[in-house]
């Protein structure tokens, strides 16, 4: 059973516009969540993450957001450029020694 | 700071066969963890390694093994390999799982083909 889900295996946006990127859950145990940015032949990178006490965490671009009642997270990338191509992983841990559950990961394909 | 080192990068094997790959954490990271990426699946947990224990656990059979040693480097072992073992697998540090955010870091993997 998958805990961590990213129901869009791909997405294409238009440069400047904003990418959202869905994650949902369902494990209400896990009380931190994080994004990782992938490109190819390179390893998963961290980009930014949210414990369960906040709804919202902001980085430059990209914020992500938290509805603990509806077990969701979003990634919003905004302005959307091209080098933000990559595949996107939603990640997962319950508590301070669990491991990460990751999704299976969204393509974002920003175009010029 | 060198960041996390796996090896090798690339490796093909037969069926039946068995493998052995080893990773180095970055210096002062103590918790090692390891994933397989399959197209279809996305990034599974296989293992994790602190102070020489695993601490956790992924839902994969036996075949697949581990340990780390006192320098924190680690290897992973997968023996009586079957075609669906080829993947990309990769290793992650993090300084302390018990005590920090959660935030992994990443080598670039190592490739694994079973023909």
């Amino acid at each position: 059973d998958q805990q961590v889900k990213q129901n869009s295996p791909s997405l294409s946006v238009q440069e400047g516009r904003i990418s959202i990127l869905n994650c949902d859950y369902t494990n209400s145990m896990f009380d931190y969540f994080l994004w990782y940015k992938k490109y190819p032949a390179e390893g998963p990178t961290f980009l930014i993450s949210i414990s369960s006490i906040k709804d919202k965490n902001e980085d430059g671009r990209f914020t992500v957001f938290l509805n603990k009642s509806a077990k969701h997270l979003s990634l919003h990338i905004v302005p959307s450029q091209p080098g933000d191509s990559a595949v996107y992983f939603c990640a997962a841990s319950a508590g301070s020694q669990g491991n990460l559950i990751f999704g299976k990961g969204t393509k974002l394909s920003v175009k010029p | 700071k060198a960041g996390v080192t796996q090896t090798p990068r690339y490796l093909i094997k037969t069926r039946g066969q068995q493998v052995t790959l080893s990773c180095s954490p970055i210096s002062g990271h103590r918790s090692v963890s390891w994933y397989q990426q399959t197209p279809g699946q996305g990034l599974q947990f296989l293992f994790e390694y602190f102070s020489e224990t695993q601490r956790n656990k992924g839902n994969f059979p036996g075949r697949f093994s581990g340990r780390q040693f006192s320098n924190s480097r680690s290897e992973m072992n997968v023996s009586t390999l079957e075609l669906g073992d080829s993947a990309l697998y990769l290793c992650a540090s993090s300084p302390d799982r018990g005590l920090n955010t959660g935030e992994l870091f990443f080598g670039e993997g190592s490739r694994l083909t079973v023909l």
